[in-house]
Parts: structure tokens; sequence; C-alpha cells
């Protein structure tokens, strides 16, 4: 295990749905990530946090909305999604934000999400 | 053009070959080039990370960085059917990363 833990694995909702999806990291980082994996395609970079603030969001629709809490927790906050959006949903953090050099960055299990 | 192009695959090569994963790529400040490893149901995990031109050794898997040619290779020797998963290069200048889209590597046995 990488220290990086997702909750749910699974996930099918319906495009009326609210439904939020948790990801928390036990390796004392201070950046966390959202990134979203199609079939065939590269991992899509969604949200970064930098010390609990948000310092990237790379043009995602406003039916996703992250939440930091604390530098240990991110959430991602799912309402009135599409189809199209059914896809692996990872979480990952490193020991530094970007800024600087980059870290390495460590992967949850992720979220496999289906919208009916 | 895409900034990073990698064989999606998929690659079967039988037990104890030698596996030459490879990508390319467009940004010359890229300077920090990773390989993930990917099992199936589970999120990427980090094998090699290397920085600017060169090779890097771990066990069996070498990765190396050819930044005049903007193409780096991951290696494996005496491949194991638990090698059989996704590779994802990864690549950065001082920012975020840059995946490519994976190869997908199956070892028979």
């Amino acid at each position: 295990e990488t220290g990086v833990t997702q909750t749910p694995r699974h996930l099918v909702m319906g495009m009326t749905n609210k439904k939020s999806l948790k990801c928390e990291q036990h390796l004392g980082h201070n950046a966390m990530y959202w990134y979203k994996q199609s079939a065939k395609k590269p991992l899509e970079l969604m949200f970064v946090y930098n010390f609990k603030e948000q310092t990237e969001n790379n043009s995602v629709p406003s039916r996703f909305s992250p939440e930091c809490p604390n530098s240990s927790h991110l959430f991602l906050h799912l309402h009135t999604l599409q189809p199209e959006d059914s896809a692996l949903y990872l979480c990952a953090s490193s020991p530094r934000g970007v800024g600087g050099t980059p870290e390495t960055q460590y992967f949850g299990p992720g979220t496999r999400l289906l919208v009916l | 053009q895409k900034e990073v192009e990698q064989d999606p695959g998929p690659l079967s090569v039988p037990e104890g070959a030698i596996v030459s994963l490879n990508c390319t790529y467009s940004n010359s400040a890229f300077q920090y080039f990773m390989w993930y490893r990917q099992y199936s149901r589970k999120g990427p995990e980090l094998l090699m990370y290397t920085y600017s031109s060169g090779n890097k050794e771990d066990g069996r898997f070498t990765a190396q960085v050819d930044k005049s040619s903007k193409y780096i290779s991951l290696f494996i020797r005496d491949s194991q059917p638990s090698d059989s998963a996704t590779y994802l290069c990864a690549m950065s200048g001082n920012e975020k990363l840059t995946f490519g889209t994976g190869t997908r590597l199956t070892i028979i046995p």
C-alpha cells in the first residue's frame, strides 16, 4: 500500500445524484491531487492543492467540486454528472507541491465511477 | 502533437525476455522523468525516477533518458509474469507531471 487511501472504490450514480469521493494520505505530504483516468488516454490532472490551498484547476467543469479541509484529506464532490464522466478517479500526494522541484507523486487505488 | 507519445500496445513477450518500453516527448523543458507501473484495479506506483539524461538501474529495471533525442526507455530484464501491468511514463519541468497513455504489457509464462 502506498499510504494513500480512497473511498469508495466503486461508485454507480445517476446523472441527478450528488456524491462525494474521499482521499486520505498518511505520508505527511503537503500537496494533493485529483486525476481522471479514462481508457486509452493519459492521466488528466484535475485539481492541485498545496498546503490546503488550491493552486490549479485544469479547466474542470463546475459539476466537479474539490474540497481540502486539511493537508491529509481531499474530497471531490460530484453533482449532475454526465455519462462521459465515467472513469477512474485517482488521488495522489507528494511531499511538496508545484512551484519547486517536482517531487514524486504517490497514488491511491482510485474510485471507479460509472454514471448512468 | 501530443507532448508525450507512448505506444499503448498491447505488448506480449515470453517469460525471461528483455522488455523495452519507450516514450518520446516534445517539450525540451522536461527534466524529470518517471516510470509508473499500474496493475489492474490499482493506482499507479512509482517504479523509477531519473533527473536529466543518463541511465539508472534498480534490480531488473533500467531507465534511460536521451534528452538530445527527447526519448526515454524502460528496460526490464528477465521478465516475470508478475511484471504484467500497464507502464506509464511521466515527465515534468518544474511543475505538473505530464503522462503518456501507458503501455499494456503481458508476460507469458
